[in-house]
């Protein structure tokens, strides 16, 4: 089984500013983690993932997103928040197991950016 | 534009009526998955189907069925419909990779259903 809890369902940064949106998941095997962004009336972007491998990953439009296993966590962030950030974001898990795909997501996290 | 595509883009509907929504998958992709975002529930998975058979079933209730077709296209009929059917339906397709345990899911850009 696996669920993943993103916390603050609201996050509001000043243009320029870090980003940082939490995720923690529980997953009963090695998991799969995946960031998609949604922006209005449209449909989920993958933003990027972790498989295998460096836990560090590096997705589209400068977002990173670290998988650390002691602490369950797997936060997305970018270093300077621009405009066109403004969409919800959304955690995600799968089991890593042959035949386990689908997603389970995390309730979201609106992102609005302050000019 | 994730090659996914979905129809129709915009449903409105009675309560008690019945809906059918279509997903053509990416080309060449085997599995269809099918998610309801609604306010209340958030994003939930749905079902998969697999080459034509039913691989996995989420939280889909027995008002809802779905269906993959030989060309993998696939349907999913929403029967008897609720208020809190309304919802964003999204489908979404991967390829089948022999031996390989990851494959990523390509969404499309969803079947929007009011239902009133």
């Amino acid at each position: 089984a696996q669920s993943v809890t993103q916390l603050g369902s609201h996050v509001s940064v000043s243009e320029g500013a870090l980003v940082l949106l939490r995720c923690n998941y529980s997953s009963s095997v090695p998991p799969y983690l995946f960031w998609y962004v949604q922006y209005p009336n449209q449909g989920l972007q993958l933003l990027l993932k972790y498989t295998t491998g460096a836990t560090l990953v590096k997705g589209i439009n400068g977002f990173e997103a670290e998988f650390k296993k002691s602490e369950t966590s797997f936060h997305l962030t970018k270093p300077s928040a621009h405009m066109s950030d403004a969409a919800e974001y959304f955690c995600a898990v799968r089991l890593s197991n042959f035949g386990n795909e689908k997603l389970t997501f995390g309730t979201g996290t609106r992102l609005t950016i302050i000019p | 534009d994730s090659g996914v595509t979905q129809t129709p883009k915009h449903l409105i509907t009675a309560t008690g009526q019945r809906v059918t929504l279509r997903c053509s998958p990416r080309s060449g992709d085997l599995s269809v998955y099918w998610y309801q975002q609604s306010l209340d529930q958030g994003l939930q998975f749905l079902i998969q189907y697999y080459n034509g058979e039913e691989r996995a079933k989420g939280n889909i209730l027995e008002r809802f069925s779905a269906q993959q077709f030989p060309d993998l296209h696939s349907e999913l009929n929403l029967s008897s419909l609720e208020l809190g059917d309304s919802a964003l339906y999204f489908c979404a397709s991967s390829a089948r990779h022999s031996g390989s345990s990851y494959n990523e899911q390509f969404f499309g850009p969803g079947t929007r259903l009011t239902v009133l």
